[in-house]
């Protein structure tokens, strides 16, 4: 079992849908990560969420919202999305200690396209 | 403005030689770390290796070791004895540790090939 898991891996929907994907780590991290890797462009941070408080969103739609249950589990639901949001979705752990620099571990991905 | 900069978008490498993978970066902390993801035609982002501000030595890891001019604000990294399965997206990232709360920010990519 790898240490930070994400379902679904592939996704396919309509711009009228509603669908969640879902992040799972089992590392005992304390911050969790979407980030967006669309064709040609860099990763882009969407949200960090820091024991389960939202730390940062970087000016990402509405139509994307996160949520954090717990410090393991982490969504992203997804509403009334563009063609354009077509992406690679990621998510990241990491034990983030003050003035510590670690490193982040991802799931594989949800393969997003909209239709 | 970009932070970090990768300038190779594609390398080609023969099997079993070393190629070097340039990442430049930009911050004005002090303390900040640097770090090599390898991303295969899977998806995953794989960590391989690390670097901090304040380190003395080139961090090493196995075939990876990253080349740390400080003064240039340079972070390469270098894989010695290539392998075909080093053939993969290869991402430098930065996390300021001061400033940059918790955004570990990417460079755009460098594409390996290893040709048998």
């Amino acid at each position: 079992e790898t240490g930070v898991t994400q379902t679904p891996r592939h996704l396919v929907m309509g711009m009228t849908n509603k669908k969640s994907l879902k992040c799972e780590q089992h590392l005992g991290h304390n911050a969790m990560y979407w980030y967006k890797q669309s064709a040609k462009k860099p990763l882009e941070l969407m949200f960090v969420y820091n024991f389960k408080e939202q730390t940062e969103n970087n000016s990402v739609p509405s139509r994307f919202s996160p949520e954090c249950p717990n410090s393991s589990h982490l969504f992203l639901h997804l509403h009334t999305l563009q063609p354009e949001d077509s992406a690679l979705y990621l998510c990241a752990s990491s034990q983030l200690r003050t003035g510590a620099n670690t490193e982040a571990f991802f799931g594989q991905g949800t393969r997003l396209t909209v239709v | 403005a970009q932070k970090i900069t990768q300038t190779q978008p594609g390398m080609f490498v023969q099997e079993k030689e070393a190629v070097t993978l340039d990442c430049t970066y930009d911050t004005s902390d002090p303390s900040y770390g640097l770090f090599w993801y390898k991303q295969p035609s899977s998806g995953e982002m794989i960590f391989l290796i690390y670097q901090g501000s304040y380190d003395q030595q080139n961090a090493t890891e196995g075939r990876y070791s990253l080349n740390f001019q400080k003064a240039r604000k340079s972070a390469n990294l270098v894989i010695s004895a290539s392998q075909l399965g080093d053939s993969a997206m290869y991402f430098c990232a930065m996390r300021e540790g001061n400033t940059g709360g918790f955004k570990t920010i990417f460079g755009a990519g460098t594409r390996l090939f290893v040709k048998a």
